[in-house]
């Protein structure tokens, strides 16, 4: 298996909703990512988990919320969001080993809508 | 990490080689160039990456000058399926996450 997984693809919300975006891979890499992509803009980095613990908060507001439940899995809690939290939300994997780690292999990504 | 510069477009006739430039003026030696692409609405892809030497892949080749400033990508008989953004990326590869995506270069192949 060689692949990132996410769920949904797509997912509209309001603005009191609670939900979770989802991401998996089965590679055995032990470093996993969230970004968030507006359109027409690059991949911004929101969070890093190494060997399940998260190491990399890019300063992201509270109403987004990740979770490591184990190597192969991680969450995006999402609550009280915006309409401009709107996004392609991405999830990424990286094996270990010197020069690997940005050896990053990304999900199809979710897209959020939040009305 | 250093920072890339790349040019905001390009085009290149399909089956033509694509030549993609990447300044990377600042890299330090123990810094490897990456490179990935992402296709519209697809999240982005892994094509290759390097520390000193040339390196080629089923995908695309990477030449990297001898002074490591500056980098090419090369997809040697490019497809209209390369239509792309495709992004430069400088880092030690050692610390998950410490790399960031710049603007990229948007390569447009024509028919």
């Amino acid at each position: 298996d060689t692949e990132v997984t996410q769920t949904p693809k797509h997912l509209v919300m309001g603005m009191t909703n609670k939900k979770s975006l989802k991401c998996e891979q089965h590679m055995g890499h032990r470093a996993m990512y969230w970004y968030k992509q507006k359109a027409k803009k690059p991949p911004e980095l929101m969070f890093v988990y190494s060997y399940e613990k998260l190491s990399i908060n890019e300063s992201v507001p509270s109403r987004f919320s990740p979770e490591c439940p184990n190597s192969s899995l991680l969450n995006l809690h999402l609550h009280a969001l915006q309409p401009e939290d709107s996004a392609l939300y991405l999830c990424a994997s990286s094996p270990p080993g010197p020069g690997r780690l940005d050896t990053q292999y990304f999900g199809p990504g979710t897209r959020l809508t939040v009305l | 990490d250093a920072k890339t510069t790349q040019p905001p477009s390009m085009d290149c006739a399909e089956g033509r080689a694509a030549n993609l430039p990447c300044n990377h003026s600042t890299i330090s030696g123990n810094e490897y160039v990456y490179w990935y692409r992402q296709i519209h609405s697809q999240g982005p892809q892994y094509i290759i990456h390097g520390l000193k030497n040339n390196e080629t892949n089923e995908m695309a080749s990477l030449i990297i000058t001898e002074d490591r400033k500056s980098s090419t990508l090369i997809l040697p008989h490019a497809t209209l399926r390369d239509t792309a953004v495709y992004y430069c990326i400088v880092s030690s590869g050692t610390n998950a996450g410490k790399s960031t995506f710049g603007d990229g270069t948007t390569l447009t192949v024509k028919p």
